[in-house]
């Protein structure tokens, strides 16, 4: 696609309930990200895969965080048990190639745990 | 990666030069400086990077001191537009051979004024 899109765009759920955010990176794009961002406050690592490959997964806060991208395009991001300071805005990010310096961020996923 | 310090807040006035600092005094050999801005709640979006050298682009100029212990992105004639939360980050770059994450801390709010 022209840029990475991300959905849902909104999504609200109830404390306890798993939620899955889906990433479609721009295509071709090798590299995929996945940040949480808190209102006021930069962008947070949370995992990125080469290809179907996670690389790092150092930034997820917890066992409930886990993403997978199966076939090295699409990234699915599930957040089981939601607590309701899980609520944030969740970005995904692709770049062309491995060392790509210019990374491209989707719009994120606006998630609200009530 | 290094971590960076950066003014909470500034203003310009709109058509003059817009010119954003940016301390990374721990940063080593083979990492590079970038920049991102974030408009409102859009995601982050890639302004420019450089090593040692100034570098310029259509969006703006980088300026790195010469131990690149600081450096210094210009807008040359900011708009109402250019109002933004701008990321200084210093990340290993693709001569090391690997992607790295972003790691943005809190970024400096301009505030571009009529």
């Amino acid at each position: 696609g022209a840029g990475v899109s991300q959905s849902p765009r909104y999504k609200v759920t109830k404390r306890g309930q798993d939620v899955a955010l889906r990433c479609d990176p721009i295509s071709g794009h090798v590299s995929l990200y996945w940040y949480r961002q808190a209102l006021g406050q930069g962008p947070e690592f949370l995992t990125y895969f080469n290809y179907e490959a996670q690389q790092d997964k150092s930034g997820l806060p917890n066992d409930r965080f886990s993403a997978e991208r199966p076939e090295g395009s699409i990234s699915t991001l599930t957040i089981q048990r939601t607590e309701q300071r899980d609520s944030a805005m969740y970005r995904c990010a692709s770049s062309q190639t491995e060392t790509g310096n210019t990374i491209y961020f989707g719009e994120g996923s606006w998630l609200t745990v009530v | 990666d290094a971590k960076t310090t950066q003014p909470t807040s500034m203003d310009c006035a709109e058509g003059r030069a817009a010119n954003l600092p940016c301390n990374h005094s721990t940063i080593s050999g083979n990492e590079y400086v970038y920049w991102y801005r974030q408009i409102h709640s859009q995601g982050p979006q890639y302004i420019i990077h450089g090593l040692k050298n100034n570098e310029t682009n259509e969006m703006a100029s980088l300026i790195i001191t010469e131990d690149r212990k600081s450096s210094t992105l210009i807008l040359p004639h900011a708009t109402l537009r250019d109002t933004a939360v701008y990321y200084c980050i210093v990340r290993v770059g693709v001569s090391s051979g690997s992607a790295r994450q972003l790691t943005f801390g809190s970024g400096t709010q301009l505030t571009v004024l009529p």
